[in-house]
Parts: structure tokens; sequence; C-alpha cells
């Protein structure tokens, strides 16, 4: 597709089970990138990956998350052990096409909402 | 440590009038990046613009300007006769020099314009 892709859209699980969220980014996008969006709040980082080499998870809030993008395409960002604090939005993003300059601009999915019950 | 505030959680304004939203940020580095994205009732985040820092530039895109002070730690943005389709979350955010877009976002301010 033209944009990046996120899926599910939405997600209620109970609290104790693992989720997995799926981001594709677009087409011959280098880096690509994990953040989480509170209600109200602006978003914070989780995570970033260069092709598929993970290069930062300092805003991995424990190590119950993890995330991975093991062909440098698709990447998935894995919840275990769900708690109700992990109810946020989960948006991805990418930027930097292969060969072009990086200009700064991220360009976001339109997220993943995660309930935990 | 990095941090982006904005003050303005909700602003209203009726169509036409100007509005401008008000960005203060604090960061140790000397080479930094600042953005603003856009938040559309949708929910996507639309990237609106990137500044470094050695640019202190005010920039021009239409009715869209934003003023960028060093000396005060702040990159304002103005939107000039605003419209109803202006009504959205605005962010700004920060990042340091390093090859990547760790962005340190504000909380956002609402903007309502009102026909």
């Amino acid at each position: 597709g033209a944009g990046v892709s996120q899926s599910p859209r939405y997600k209620v699980t109970k609290r104790g089970q693992d989720v997995a969220l799926r981001c594709d980014p677009i087409s011959g996008h280098v880096s690509l990138y994990w953040y989480r969006q509170a209600l109200g709040q602006g978003p914070e980082f989780l995570t970033y990956f260069n092709y598929e080499a993970q290069q930062d998870k300092s805003g991995l809030p424990n190590d119950r998350f993890s995330a991975e993008r093991p062909e440098g395409s698709i990447s998935t960002l894995t919840i275990q052990r769900t708690e109700q604090r992990d109810s946020a939005m989960y948006r991805c993003a990418s930027s930097w096409h292969r060969g072009g300059t990086n200009t700064g601009e991220l360009f976001f999915g339109e997220g993943s909402r995660l309930t935990v019950l | 440590a990095q941090k982006v505030t904005q003050a303005q959680t909700e602003i209203s304004v009726v169509e036409k009038e100007d509005v401008t939203l008000d960005c203060v940020y604090e960061t140790r580095d000397t080479t930094y990046y600042l953005f603003w994205y856009k938040q559309p009732p949708s929910g996507e985040l639309v990237f609106l613009i990137r500044r470094n820092s050695f640019d202190e530039q005010n920039e021009i895109s239409g009715r869209y300007s934003w003023n960028f002070q060093k000396s005060t730690s702040s990159f304002n943005f103005t939107i000039t006769a605003s419209q109803v389709v202006d009504s959205a979350v605005y962010f700004c955010a920060l990042s340091e020099a390093g090859g990547y877009n760790k962005l340190i976002f504000g909380a956002g301010t609402r903007l309502a314009v009102h026909p």
C-alpha cells in the first residue's frame, strides 16, 4: 500500500494475555519506529529499527515489551502478560526511502488501539 | 534531559481569526531538530515541518508560519485566517542530532475553529 499499515486497528484483550501488533511500513523505507500514545498525550518513543537491526529500544517500558523486524520490512511489537496500564494507541512510523535523503519526516500509520480489561 | 512544553491545552477561535500555538523546548544539545505534527479528528499524525537548530529563519507555507527563537527556546506556530479544517490537535516535537528521529513530543494543543 501507499501508506504505513497497522493491524489490528482495535484489540481488546484480557489482563495476562499476550498481544502482537503488526506494522507494514511504506515500501522501501529504511527506518521504522514504534510509539505509544496515551489518551490526551503526545506519542512516546518505544523503539526504532534501521533495516532489520534494532538500533534503540530505550523507550520500551519493561521486558514484557519486545519488537522485531526480521527481514527489514514488516515489524511486530509484542506485549507479553498484558496489564491494564498497557492500554493505549500504539503507532508505527517509517521514514527515509532507501537511496534517498533523510528529510526527517516520519510517516505514521493509523495506529492500533489496545484495550486491556 | 529533553522536554517539550505546550502550555496551551485547548484553544477555541472563530473562523478567519489568526491563532498562535506556543512551543517551548529544553535540550542540552547544540544540534537538534524541531517538528510540528497535526492530528485531525480522524486520528492520523501528519507532518507539517522540520527545522534544524542552525536555521533560525522563519518559515511560511501558505496560511502557516513558524517562528523559531533560540534565545527563548521557542518554536511557535501561527495559522493565519483559520478555517474549520484546521481543527485538530497540534504537536510540537524535538529530536537530538544523531541521524534518526527519536522524537520527544509535547502534550499537544487542541485547536477548535468554529464557523
